[in-house]
């Protein structure tokens, strides 16, 4: 599976949007991009994931570029509850699938 | 209840003593796995089962044995804890599609002394 890139930690405003980016430029054609969030020591959840197109569900909207080498969690309206690890992972949806985490980007959403 | 329940949640051993942890889902997937996190780190995969007859290794499987007794159950054993072993345990389950997603259990903090 592809690797990913995230940054180490990011901070936001309550009630502003969230923005969390990942670069994964050797991405191949068939791998999905996905995200999960840990909030402290709770077991991950998963968030949204894409192939190609942008993604939006009623936790956030994932942005893959058209080269699909990157792509940006964003989180419209962050609040405290927010405040967790977020891991950007690409796999391919198969029957081979596994997850493999990064150390992902540790979002701090202050008051 | 929980989909995927995971027991012990806390647990404190002595090196060299065998120990279990297990894991039970009610959401009826096929596919389980283990994975292993370090104080800062992601998240590591240990073993993984695609189902009852399929075990297969994960990044870091030296010390680790499994066992799937069901479509359900599926348990990790430390044969002879050491102190590096200490970390919070993850179990997580996945359906044969997996396009959606892993549901992970609430995970086991584990302490070898």
């Amino acid at each position: 599976d592809a690797k990913t890139t995230q940054p180490p930690s990011m901070d936001c405003a309550e009630g502003r949007a969230a923005n969390l980016p990942c670069n994964h430029s050797t991405i191949s054609g068939n791998e999905y991009v996905y995200w999960y969030r840990q909030i402290h020591s709770q077991g991950p959840q998963y968030i949204i994931h894409g192939l190609k197109n942008n993604e939006t569900n009623e936790m956030a909207s994932l942005i893959i570029t058209e080269d699909r080498k990157s792509s940006t969690l964003i989180l419209p309206h962050a609040t405290l509850r927010d405040t967790a690890v977020y891991y950007c992972i690409v796999r391919v949806g198969s029957n081979t699938d596994k997850l493999i985490f990064g150390t992902g980007t540790r979002l701090q959403v202050f008051p | 209840d929980a989909d995927v329940t995971q027991t012990p949640r806390n647990r404190i051993t002595k090196t060299g003593k065998r120990i279990m942890l297990e894991c039970s889902q009610t959401k009826g997937h096929d596919r389980m796995y283990w994975y292993r996190q370090d104080p800062g780190l992601g998240l590591r995969l240990i073993y993984y089962s695609f189902d009852v007859k399929d075990i297969n290794k994960g990044e870091i499987s030296d010390g680790y044995s499994v066992s799937r007794q069901a479509q359900a159950k599926f348990s990790l054993s430390l044969e002879s804890a050491i102190p590096n072993q200490t970390a919070l345990y993850f179990c997580a389950t996945s359906d044969r599609a997996s396009l959606y997603g892993y549901t992970f259990g609430s995970g086991t903090r584990l302490t070898v002394v």
